[in-house]
């Protein structure tokens, strides 16, 4: 099983509201990350967590906020967005990379689709 | 930090021929080197990935080359269908504790001509 499940998959929201997008994974995987994709450009890099801990946090604005309950989830706490952070946010996850070579590959989940009005 | 450059931006072939897409990277400390497939509206998926201590991989297909001393890979699709009709992304990596820290190349849209 290499799944990762995001929700919801469509999103629309104004700019007051709060809301959270949600990833799960049971493969078992210690890293996890929040990427941001834009129509025709590649996906970019928000924030990864290593073992339920924030390592890398790409200087993400404050209205984003990750959080990783457990090993098998990651959110991502949205706040006063602004029409610009309409995108789509894509959850992934890999294994531990000193368990083996299979630690190299990071799987997608399908992505959460986000309007901001 | 790490910056993937991809060549070219479009690609377009007629069913059959062969399709090379070429990236190259700046971070010597990236080891790893995957590519990935997505369609339109659907996830990248990874299609093939090499590390640094290898030259070459290939998977029917699919085959990558890396030059680590030019900084530079390539992917190669011989007998291309229409449904290698796609955007492909390149993406150079590092470790990051135990995560992989992946920058990405802009983008090549393929398209196969039936």
């Amino acid at each position: 099983d290499t799944e990762v499940t995001q929700t919801p998959k469509h999103l629309v929201m104004g700019m007051t509201n709060k809301k959270s997008l949600k990833c799960e994974q049971h493969m078992g995987h210690r890293a996890m990350y929040w990427y941001k994709q834009k129509a025709k450009k590649p996906p970019e890099l928000m924030f990864v967590y290593s073992y339920e801990k924030l390592s890398i946090n790409e200087s993400v604005p404050s209205r984003f906020s990750p959080e990783c309950p457990n090993s098998s989830l990651l959110n991502l706490h949205l706040h006063a967005l602004q029409p610009e952070d309409s995108a789509l946010y894509l959850c992934a996850s890999s294994q531990d990379l000193d368990s083996s070579s299979s630690g190299n590959t990071i799987y997608f989940g399908e992505g959460s689709w986000l309007t901001v009005v | 930090g790490e910056n993937v450059e991809q060549h070219p931006s479009t690609l377009s072939v007629q069913e059959g021929d062969s399709a090379v897409i070429k990236c190259t990277y700046s971070d010597s400390a990236s080891n790893y080197f995957p590519w990935y497939k997505q369609e339109l509206g659907k996830r990248p998926q990874l299609i093939i990935d090499i590390r640094s201590n290898v030259g070459e991989k290939k998977d029917q297909r699919i085959a990558v080359t890396l030059n680590k001393t030019a900084k530079h890979f390539s992917l190669h699709i011989t007998e291309t269908q229409p449904e290698d009709s796609a955007v492909y992304f390149c993406a150079g990596g590092k470790s990051s504790g135990s995560a992989r820290q992946l920058t990405f190349g802009s983008g090549t849209q393929l398209t196969v001509l039936p």
